[in-house]
């Protein structure tokens, strides 16, 4: 069964705050890892499709840094934003089942003004 | 260009009946993969269709199913409703298999 690990589960910050979280997923078989904010009473919005051992993709003040071999990914934002306020999903994508996305529990990010 | 959108987006049914969701993805798009979604279990893949073909099948009973039309549209049917049927039920399209994946507001459905 394939495991894919978000910490922590919930994090309270103050506006202005630096932030990162945490994604562990299987080394073997990777194809890609998503991204993906889920704010209440809307749809998931993909963030970044990572794809590449060393990736790191930007947008905003939001990044992501990939290390397939160690499987591992790490989601950061600086100086948060009440706005940011939303769970982060990844989701562990593996070759031969593209199309099948095996989503993390999720990380909630609850940002103070 | 619009998005991707599901049908009814809330749904009440009794247990034993049977029920039909349906999504239309993006325009373009000929993916398209089903998720549940509950307070305990997170977001569980249910299938995958493309080309009119189930390509991906996640851990459920059979009594989920689902098919894709000529365009592109899908369809998923829960037969004989249980009471842990009752989550949210999110589709996602993208435009070809492994791209990024977008997704519908969902269709709720509770189950008494």
């Amino acid at each position: 069964i394939l495991n894919v690990e978000q910490s922590p589960q919930s994090l309270h910050v103050q506006e202005g705050d630096s932030t990162n979280f945490t994604c562990s997923f299987p080394s073997s078989n990777f194809y890609a890892l998503h991204w993906y904010r889920w704010e209440t009473a809307k749809s998931p919005e993909a963030l970044f499709v990572m794809t590449l051992n060393g990736d790191e993709k930007k947008k905003g003040r939001i990044s992501a840094t990939l290390n397939t071999k160690e499987g591992y990914s790490y989601l950061y934002i600086k100086g948060s934003q009440p706005e940011d306020s939303a769970t982060y999903l990844c989701a562990f994508m593996g070759s031969g089942n593209t199309g099948k996305l095996i989503f993390g529990q999720g990380t909630t990010l609850q940002v103070k003004p | 260009k619009a998005g991707v959108t599901q049908t009814p987006r809330y749904l009440i049914k009794t247990r034993g009946q049977q029920v039909t969701l349906s999504c239309s993805p993006i325009s373009g798009h000929r993916s398209v993969s089903w998720y549940q979604q509950t307070p305990g279990q997170g977001l569980q893949f249910l299938f995958e269709y493309f080309s009119e073909t189930q390509r991906n099948k996640g851990n459920f009973p059979g009594r989920f199913s689902g098919r894709q039309f000529s365009n592109s549209r899908s369809e998923m049917n829960v037969s004989t409703l249980e009471l842990g049927d009752s989550a949210l039920y999110l589709c996602a399209s993208s435009r070809q298999r492994g791209e990024t994946q977008y997704f519908g507001p969902g269709t709720r459905l509770l189950v008494l």
